[in-house]
């Protein structure tokens, strides 16, 4: 059965600190790692990854996938109040693109 | 541009009752996925709707049932309401049967009482 695990839980951290974010994956013919934003409702995509090594970057947030060790990470810099949200993380297989979710990683960012 | 749009937004229901979620696609995109979100919990999987066909289907019961209408827009059904599907209700769009990233819209929260 597919799996997808997130670390930590959850995390608090103050305004301008770094944070990392854990995402590993069990996935039968595995194609990509999404990560996405959840605030209220609808998650929002972050970044699709296929490649392992190359970072991809927008703004303050940058991932990487390892498809060796069958994980990712998602940093995120400077952290801002803004910032505060669940993180999930998901893997798609090569058939269509199901996504398998991580429980996900709750980010609070004090002031 | 409109984004994948969901509706009711909220709905309570009683027990053995059925109910009916409705999903219209972003403009463009003419995949629907529909996923089940627990509180707490990631998103699981449901099925997977394309040319009006159930393409992909996850670990759930019968009594989730779905449909696509030419217009790409789509219908989830659930019999028989038991108190564990009290969830916030998913439905995500994207391109084709490909590696397209999902875009999801702000859900419907189903209460079972």
């Amino acid at each position: 059965e597919d799996k997808v695990v997130q670390s930590p839980l959850s995390l608090v951290v103050h305004e301008g600190d770094t944070v990392t974010l854990n995402c590993s994956y069990e996935v039968t013919n595995f194609r990509s790692l999404l990560w996405y934003k959840q605030e209220k409702k609808a998650p929002t995509f972050l970044f699709m990854l296929t490649s392992s090594g190359i970072e991809k970057k927008s703004g303050r947030l940058s991932s990487i996938l390892d498809k060796k060790e069958l994980f990712s990470i998602l940093n995120i810099t400077a952290t801002q109040t803004g910032d505060s949200a669940v993180y999930l993380c998901a893997a798609s297989a090569r058939a269509g693109n199901m996504l398998t979710f991580g429980g996900g990683t709750r980010l609070m960012v004090k002031p | 541009d409109a984004g994948v749009t969901q509706s009711p937004t909220h709905l309570i229901k009683t027990r053995g009752q059925q109910v009916t979620l409705r999903c219209s696609p972003k403009s463009g995109h003419d995949t629907v996925s529909w996923y089940q979100q627990a509180l707490g919990q990631g998103p699981q999987f449901i099925f997977q709707y394309y040319e009006e066909e159930e393409r992909q289907r996850g670990n759930f019961p019968d009594r989730f049932s779905g449909h696509q209408f030419p217009n790409y827009s789509s219908e989830l059904n659930v019999n028989a309401l038991l108190l564990g599907d009290s969830a916030l209700y998913l439905c995500a769009s994207s391109v084709g049967q490909g590696n397209s990233p999902l875009h999801f819209g702000n859900g419907t929260r189903l209460t079972v009482t």
